[in-house]
């Protein structure tokens, strides 16, 4: 079965720090890998995935994450945060099946 | 920008009532699903809905639930006798071509809030 670990569950950060938001799945198989964001009050949208090809995935809003097979990591990283990215961030898995999710974490950006 | 949307935004019930959650995903979607958020803790898998039948669904899945496709535009989750436990945000999500197997895209609506009494 598929799994996923986040290993923060909050994270502060005054703006303009770098971010790093970290994932580890455990899937036997070849897997899909996906990042979501809620932010208040909004429902969960996608900020970026990685199929097959370049591990290093660029997403919306300056995220990027890379797929470390080795480690089956799939960090998120953005090098200079906004207040405007104070939200709750899934890592998610699939293989041939449904998507798993982690637990989320919660990012609060203080300006 | 065509979104899913979900109702009712909030709703509040006694233990042993049946509950239906209404969900309208994006008009030429293929894939349909069901997801549940207790509080505090991970976004679940309920069910995944393909051709107008389950394609999958999880264990937390029972007998309770059933979803249905009515009209063609509406997608229904319907908990037979709510129970405590079943107090979450559920959300509904829709993807195109690609289900989620195969790494498809899922948009989710803002979900909707159930409590239950």
């Amino acid at each position: 079965a598929q799994s996923v670990s986040q290993h923060n569950h909050h994270v502060i950060l005054s703006e303009a720090a770098s971010l790093e938001l970290g994932c580890n799945y455990s899937y036997g198989g070849t897997v899909n890998l996906f990042w979501y964001v809620q932010y208040p009050g909004q429902h969960l949208q996608l900020l970026l995935k990685y199929f097959s090809g370049d591990p290093l995935v660029k997403g919306i809003k300056g995220f990027e994450a890379e797929f470390i097979k080795s480690k089956f990591s799939f960090n998120l990283r953005k090098p200079s945060v906004q207040w405007s990215d104070t939200a709750e961030y899934f890592c998610a898995v699939s293989g041939y099946s449904t998507l798993t999710f982690g637990k989320g974490t919660m990012l609060l950006v203080s300006p | 920008e065509p979104e899913v949307t979900q109702t009712p935004s909030h709703q509040v019930t006694q233990m042993g009532q049946e509950v239906i959650l209404r969900c309208v995903p994006i008009s030429n979607h293929l894939y349909f699903y069901w997801y549940r958020q207790i509080l505090g803790q991970k976004v679940e898998f309920l069910v995944s809905f393909y051709n107008n039948e389950i394609s999958e669904k999880s264990e937390i899945f029972d007998d309770q639930f059933s979803v249905e496709r009515p009209d063609g535009s509406n997608f229904t989750l319907k908990i037979r006798s709510t129970k405590l436990e079943d107090s979450a945000m559920y959300f509904c999500a829709s993807s195109g071509i690609l289900g989620q197997g195969l790494g498809g895209e899922l948009f989710f609506g803002e979900g909707s809030r159930l409590t239950v009494l």
